[in-house]
Protein backbone atom coordinates (compact mmCIF):
# COMPACT_ATOMS: atom_id res chain seq x y z
CA UNK A 1 0.00 0.00 0.00
CA UNK A 2 1.04 3.55 -1.00
CA UNK A 3 2.01 5.51 2.09
CA UNK A 4 2.19 9.21 2.73
CA UNK A 5 3.72 10.26 6.37
CA UNK A 6 3.70 13.59 8.31
CA UNK A 7 6.02 14.15 10.10
CA UNK A 8 4.17 15.85 13.09
CA UNK A 9 -0.02 15.08 13.96
CA UNK A 10 0.16 18.35 16.12
CA UNK A 11 1.99 21.23 16.08
CA UNK A 12 1.89 24.48 18.28
CA UNK A 13 3.83 27.33 17.31
CA UNK A 14 4.04 31.38 18.26
CA UNK A 15 3.40 34.24 15.83
CA UNK A 16 6.84 34.94 13.46
CA UNK A 17 8.07 31.60 14.21
CA UNK A 18 9.57 29.49 10.75
CA UNK A 19 7.30 26.68 10.80
CA UNK A 20 8.73 23.24 8.62
CA UNK A 21 5.78 20.54 7.91
CA UNK A 22 7.60 17.27 6.50
CA UNK A 23 6.22 14.99 3.84
CA UNK A 24 7.46 12.10 2.86
CA UNK A 25 5.59 8.98 0.07
CA UNK A 26 7.21 5.59 -0.20
CA UNK A 27 5.63 5.11 -3.92
CA UNK A 28 8.25 6.61 -6.13
CA UNK A 29 5.39 8.46 -7.15
CA UNK A 30 6.04 11.99 -9.13
CA UNK A 31 3.68 14.21 -7.63
CA UNK A 32 3.09 15.96 -4.67
CA UNK A 33 0.77 18.58 -2.98
CA UNK A 34 0.28 20.24 -0.17
CA UNK A 35 -3.29 21.14 1.01
CA UNK A 36 -4.85 23.15 3.54
CA UNK A 37 -8.15 22.34 4.90
CA UNK A 38 -10.74 24.53 6.90
CA UNK A 39 -14.08 23.62 7.91
CA UNK A 40 -16.64 24.96 5.35
CA UNK A 41 -14.07 25.61 2.53
CA UNK A 42 -12.77 22.09 1.70
CA UNK A 43 -9.10 21.55 0.76
CA UNK A 44 -6.99 24.28 -0.74
CA UNK A 45 -4.03 23.44 -2.81
CA UNK A 46 -1.26 25.63 -1.87
CA UNK A 47 1.30 24.50 -3.62
CA UNK A 48 2.22 20.91 -5.70
CA UNK A 49 5.56 19.22 -7.63
CA UNK A 50 5.80 17.28 -10.76
CA UNK A 51 9.44 16.53 -9.70
CA UNK A 52 12.51 16.89 -7.78
CA UNK A 53 13.71 20.35 -7.37
CA UNK A 54 9.69 21.68 -9.22
CA UNK A 55 7.46 23.22 -7.76
CA UNK A 56 4.06 25.30 -8.73
CA UNK A 57 1.76 27.41 -6.87
CA UNK A 58 -1.77 26.64 -5.82
CA UNK A 59 -4.71 28.39 -5.38
CA UNK A 60 -3.46 29.49 -1.90
CA UNK A 61 0.20 30.13 -2.01
CA UNK A 62 0.86 33.19 0.15
CA UNK A 63 3.19 33.19 2.92
CA UNK A 64 3.95 29.91 2.07
CA UNK A 65 7.03 28.53 0.33
CA UNK A 66 8.39 24.21 0.05
CA UNK A 67 11.04 22.39 -0.88
CA UNK A 68 11.44 19.25 -3.18
CA UNK A 69 15.31 18.24 -2.76
CA UNK A 70 14.66 14.54 -3.38
CA UNK A 71 11.91 12.69 -4.88
CA UNK A 72 10.18 11.22 -1.79
CA UNK A 73 10.33 14.35 0.36
CA UNK A 74 8.40 17.20 0.26
CA UNK A 75 8.34 20.17 2.80
CA UNK A 76 6.24 23.14 3.23
CA UNK A 77 7.71 25.88 5.02
CA UNK A 78 5.76 29.10 7.10
CA UNK A 79 8.45 31.92 6.91
CA UNK A 80 6.86 33.57 9.52
CA UNK A 81 3.79 31.60 10.88
CA UNK A 82 0.20 34.05 11.19
CA UNK A 83 -2.76 33.16 13.48
CA UNK A 84 -4.49 32.67 10.17
CA UNK A 85 -2.30 30.14 9.47
CA UNK A 86 -4.29 28.00 11.96
CA UNK A 87 -5.36 24.89 9.84
CA UNK A 88 -4.89 21.44 9.33
CA UNK A 89 -2.73 20.84 6.62
CA UNK A 90 -2.75 17.40 4.52
CA UNK A 91 -0.02 16.12 2.20
CA UNK A 92 -0.77 14.01 -1.07
CA UNK A 93 0.73 12.40 -3.38
CA UNK A 94 0.29 10.65 -6.95
CA UNK A 95 1.67 9.30 -9.92
CA UNK A 96 1.57 10.05 -13.67
CA UNK A 97 -0.53 12.81 -14.98
CA UNK A 98 -3.69 10.70 -16.06
CA UNK A 99 -6.27 9.22 -13.65
CA UNK A 100 -5.67 11.79 -10.94
CA UNK A 101 -5.68 9.61 -7.57
CA UNK A 102 -4.13 10.93 -4.95
CA UNK A 103 -2.72 9.23 -1.86
CA UNK A 104 -3.09 11.40 1.65
CA UNK A 105 -0.71 11.70 4.75
CA UNK A 106 -3.28 11.69 7.85
CA UNK A 107 -2.49 15.37 8.43
CA UNK A 108 -1.01 18.02 9.86
CA UNK A 109 -2.73 20.24 12.83
CA UNK A 110 -1.12 23.71 13.15
CA UNK A 111 -2.19 26.02 15.77
CA UNK A 112 -0.34 29.48 15.40
CA UNK A 113 -0.85 31.70 18.62
CA UNK B 1 -11.35 26.41 -14.53
CA UNK B 2 -13.26 24.03 -12.79
CA UNK B 3 -15.23 24.53 -9.76
CA UNK B 4 -17.01 21.80 -7.50
CA UNK B 5 -20.14 22.67 -5.58
CA UNK B 6 -21.36 20.51 -2.54
CA UNK B 7 -24.76 21.78 -1.63
CA UNK B 8 -25.28 20.52 1.52
CA UNK B 9 -22.13 21.11 4.52
CA UNK B 10 -24.19 18.20 7.08
CA UNK B 11 -26.41 15.50 5.91
CA UNK B 12 -28.11 13.69 8.91
CA UNK B 13 -29.56 10.52 8.51
CA UNK B 14 -30.97 7.22 10.25
CA UNK B 15 -28.80 3.81 10.26
CA UNK B 16 -29.93 1.54 7.42
CA UNK B 17 -32.04 4.70 5.88
CA UNK B 18 -30.70 5.44 1.79
CA UNK B 19 -28.40 8.60 1.50
CA UNK B 20 -27.67 10.68 -1.02
CA UNK B 21 -24.80 13.46 -1.41
CA UNK B 22 -24.44 16.18 -3.96
CA UNK B 23 -22.48 17.12 -5.96
CA UNK B 24 -22.32 19.73 -9.08
CA UNK B 25 -19.18 20.91 -11.67
CA UNK B 26 -18.40 23.11 -13.43
CA UNK B 27 -15.54 22.73 -16.30
CA UNK B 28 -15.21 23.43 -19.93
CA UNK B 29 -13.67 20.41 -20.89
CA UNK B 30 -13.74 16.70 -20.00
CA UNK B 31 -13.56 15.62 -16.56
CA UNK B 32 -12.49 13.52 -14.07
CA UNK B 33 -14.52 13.10 -11.32
CA UNK B 34 -14.13 11.97 -7.73
CA UNK B 35 -15.80 11.43 -3.91
CA UNK B 36 -13.25 10.90 -0.96
CA UNK B 37 -13.92 10.20 1.89
CA UNK B 38 -12.17 11.39 5.62
CA UNK B 39 -12.92 9.17 8.72
CA UNK B 40 -12.29 11.27 11.50
CA UNK B 41 -8.83 12.18 12.83
CA UNK B 42 -7.83 10.77 9.36
CA UNK B 43 -6.73 12.05 6.20
CA UNK B 44 -8.84 11.60 3.13
CA UNK B 45 -8.55 8.64 1.00
CA UNK B 46 -10.71 7.58 -2.41
CA UNK B 47 -13.80 6.28 -2.09
CA UNK B 48 -14.37 6.17 -6.20
CA UNK B 49 -13.63 7.74 -9.16
CA UNK B 50 -15.39 8.29 -12.82
CA UNK B 51 -12.37 8.15 -15.57
CA UNK B 52 -14.39 7.40 -18.29
CA UNK B 53 -16.53 4.29 -19.58
CA UNK B 54 -20.08 3.43 -17.36
CA UNK B 55 -21.32 6.69 -15.84
CA UNK B 56 -22.29 4.45 -12.92
CA UNK B 57 -19.48 3.50 -11.06
CA UNK B 58 -19.59 1.94 -7.44
CA UNK B 59 -17.46 1.14 -4.31
CA UNK B 60 -16.46 -1.65 -2.39
CA UNK B 61 -18.73 -1.00 0.46
CA UNK B 62 -21.68 -0.05 -0.85
CA UNK B 63 -21.82 3.54 -2.68
CA UNK B 64 -22.38 4.41 -5.98
CA UNK B 65 -21.83 7.94 -7.77
CA UNK B 66 -23.65 8.67 -11.48
CA UNK B 67 -21.79 10.91 -13.71
CA UNK B 68 -24.57 12.66 -15.47
CA UNK B 69 -22.96 15.20 -18.15
CA UNK B 70 -26.41 17.13 -19.10
CA UNK B 71 -27.01 18.34 -15.47
CA UNK B 72 -22.97 18.33 -14.44
CA UNK B 73 -23.45 16.24 -11.53
CA UNK B 74 -22.07 13.39 -9.65
CA UNK B 75 -23.87 12.57 -6.93
CA UNK B 76 -23.20 10.34 -4.23
CA UNK B 77 -25.49 7.44 -3.15
CA UNK B 78 -26.40 4.82 -0.28
CA UNK B 79 -29.26 2.71 -0.38
CA UNK B 80 -28.50 1.84 3.39
CA UNK B 81 -26.11 3.42 5.74
CA UNK B 82 -24.17 1.85 8.42
CA UNK B 83 -22.26 3.98 11.52
CA UNK B 84 -19.16 3.13 10.49
CA UNK B 85 -20.49 5.61 7.45
CA UNK B 86 -20.17 8.44 9.37
CA UNK B 87 -17.43 10.75 7.65
CA UNK B 88 -16.96 13.80 5.98
CA UNK B 89 -17.05 13.57 2.08
CA UNK B 90 -15.56 15.75 -0.42
CA UNK B 91 -16.28 15.43 -4.29
CA UNK B 92 -13.29 16.83 -6.50
CA UNK B 93 -12.65 17.13 -10.46
CA UNK B 94 -10.17 17.45 -12.62
CA UNK B 95 -9.75 17.75 -16.63
CA UNK B 96 -8.04 15.52 -18.86
CA UNK B 97 -5.35 18.08 -19.63
CA UNK B 98 -4.07 19.06 -15.60
CA UNK B 99 -5.25 15.35 -14.33
CA UNK B 100 -2.31 16.31 -11.69
CA UNK B 101 -4.55 19.56 -10.37
CA UNK B 102 -7.04 18.76 -8.34
CA UNK B 103 -10.15 20.90 -7.19
CA UNK B 104 -11.85 19.72 -4.09
CA UNK B 105 -15.34 20.57 -3.27
CA UNK B 106 -16.37 21.87 0.39
CA UNK B 107 -16.92 18.37 2.15
CA UNK B 108 -20.52 17.12 3.03
CA UNK B 109 -20.65 15.94 6.93
CA UNK B 110 -22.53 12.82 6.95
CA UNK B 111 -24.09 11.77 10.72
CA UNK B 112 -25.46 8.55 10.95
CA UNK B 113 -28.06 8.33 14.42
CA UNK B 114 -29.17 5.12 15.26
Amino acid sequence: DVKVTQSSRYLVKRTGEKVFLECVQDMDHENMFWYRQDPGLGLRLIYFSYDVKMKEKGDIPEGYSVSREKKERFSLILESASTNQTSMYLCASSQGRETGELFFGEGSRLTVL
Amino acid sequence: AQSVTQLDSQVPVFEEAPVELRCNYSSSVSVYLFWYVQYPNQGLQLLLKYLSGSTLVESINGFEAEFNKSQTSFHLRKPSVHISDTAEYFCAVTSYSSASKIIFGSGTRLSIRP
